[in-house]
């Protein structure tokens, strides 16, 4: 498909766990967003990479959260020791420009932490 | 005060009747507004968006800019029950990183038949 794809799209963690979330974006897109979005809450921005650069993490709510995109393409949220309240949807949305605004979202990654 | 508010709603209006959601906004520099529809479970889809004061149609979609005002709003005419959903309104803001939104926390929209 030429959308961007996010997997897994649930994901159950017990507290304390560590979890993946991987974001495949549109092929060429510049730009990689991630968000969190809480129930009944607007997406917040996480991070923001253009190309392999991670160019603003200062969304992310703490050193527990990690991301990468190594190659410019693919690109994996980390969430270490997680905790109950980092259960959310997980949105990874890409760009074709640098910076650019016209974002596409994938579907998401439902992460719920027990 | 946050960054972008909306009216949570729910909005519900009948089929074939005009749907208004308004969106206000804290910062006077913020240059681009974006519409985003998310149906439940499914993730924001663009549907508009709008740089300059004034008006912009899409379909049946209109957009209004007020900068003035900090205001933006989104017309739906000729309201369908398929466009029942939640609409999130997002604007840049000056002097943050380029293509850093911030959303609003949306606005339920109900069509009803």
């Amino acid at each position: 498909g030429a959308g961007v794809s996010q997997s897994p799209r649930y994901k159950v963690a017990k507290r304390g766990q560590d979890v993946a979330l991987r974001c495949d974006p549109i092929s060429g897109h510049v730009s990689l967003f991630w968000y969190q979005q809480a129930l009944g809450q607007g997406p917040e921005f996480l991070t923001y990479f253009q190309n392999e650069a991670q160019l603003d993490k200062s969304g992310l709510p703490s050193d527990r959260f990690f991301a990468e995109r190594p190659e410019g393409s693919v690109s994996t949220l980390k969430i270490q020791r997680t905790q109950q309240e980092d259960s959310a949807v997980y949105l990874c949305a890409s760009s074709l420009a640098p910076g650019g605004e016209t974002q596409y979202f994938g579907p998401g990654t439902r992460l719920l932490v027990l | 005060q946050k960054e972008v508010e909306q009216n949570s709603g729910p909005l519900s209006v009948p089929e074939g009747a005009i749907a208004s959601l308004n969106c206000t906004y804290s910062d006077r520099g913020s240059q681009s507004f974006f519409w985003y529809r998310q149906y439940s479970g499914k993730s924001p889809e663009l549907i508009m968006f709008i740089y300059s004061n004034g008006d912009k149609e899409d379909g049946r979609f209109t957009a209004q800019l007020n900068k003035a005002s900090q205001y933006v709003s989104l017309l739906i005419r000729d309201s369908q029950p398929s466009d029942s959903a939640t609409y999130l309104c997002a604007v840049n803001r000056r002097g943050s990183t380029l293509g850093r939104l911030y959303f609003g926390r949306g606005t339920q929209l109900t069509v009803w038949p």
